[in-house]
């Protein structure tokens, strides 16, 4: 398995533009997660789905950030219109499978750096 | 409610010397625990987990943790360090089996001296 997969690894783009994040999960996991990590607030989540449905998207800063997740392949996360202070590093997770032996064990993607001019 | 505590966030070693990196948790519950590594540019890795059965957790890489329930602590610790150690390391909570909303720590970054 070639692990959770995030594109792009890295992207500059300037305030106010749209920024797309996409991620495919290892194939069979059930739940998907999105995070972000910053120097001032470490890693935070943002939203997670399970079976293709977002369970709780507390995390979401505001309604500038979206997410999605059409199938089980493959989820986006979306940030329109992008501002400076979005600038990080997001990762995508995924776990799943039955038992004690993956309960809550997440593969993480290498991540996404954001950076907002 | 749930919460980890890391209580530094940078330790430096001599390679070849033990590593101790501390680790309180808070929970309602009969935790779940981890321990993640970052290292540079890379994404997070599962070190070792807890999940109620041996407190002396043994994970990748010759690290190991060890559950306290009546100090609410699990400690990571390796008994000689490599240079190749140098990365950031993580302590996770999940306050039960089958919560999936994990809480992670604030991150200790660990120094390997030549």
């Amino acid at each position: 398995d070639a692990g959770v997969i995030q594109s792009p690894r890295h992207e500059v783009t300037e305030m106010g533009q749209e920024v797309t994040l996409r991620c495919k999960p290892i194939s069979g996991h059930d739940y998907l997660f999105w995070y972000r990590q910053t120097m001032m607030r470490g890693l935070e989540l943002l939203i997670y789905f399970n079976n293709n449905v977002p369970i709780d998207d507390s995390g979401m800063p505001e309604d500038r950030f979206s997410a999605k997740m059409p199938n089980a392949s493959f989820s986006t996360l979306k940030i329109q219109p992008s501002e400076p202070r979005d600038s990080a590093v997001y990762f995508c997770a995924s776990s799943g499978g039955q038992g004690v032996s993956r309960a809550n064990v997440l593969t993480f993607g290498a991540g996404s750096r954001l950076t907002v001019l | 409610a749930q919460s980890v505590t890391q209580l530094d966030s940078h330790v430096s070693v001599s390679e070849g010397t033990p590593v101790l990196l501390r680790c309180n948790y808070s929970s309602s519950y009969s935790p779940s625990l981890f321990w993640y590594v970052q290292h540079p540019n890379k994404g997070l890795q599962l070190l070792l987990k807890y999940t109620s059965a041996a407190t002396l957790v043994k994970g990748i890489n010759g690290f190991e943790a060890e559950f306290k329930k009546s100090e609410t602590s699990f400690h990571l610790t390796k008994p000689s360090a490599h240079m190749s150690d140098a990365a950031e390391y993580f302590c996770v909570v999940s306050d039960r089996f089958g919560n999936e909303k994990l809480t992670f720590g604030t991150g200790t970054r660990l120094t390997i001296i030549p």
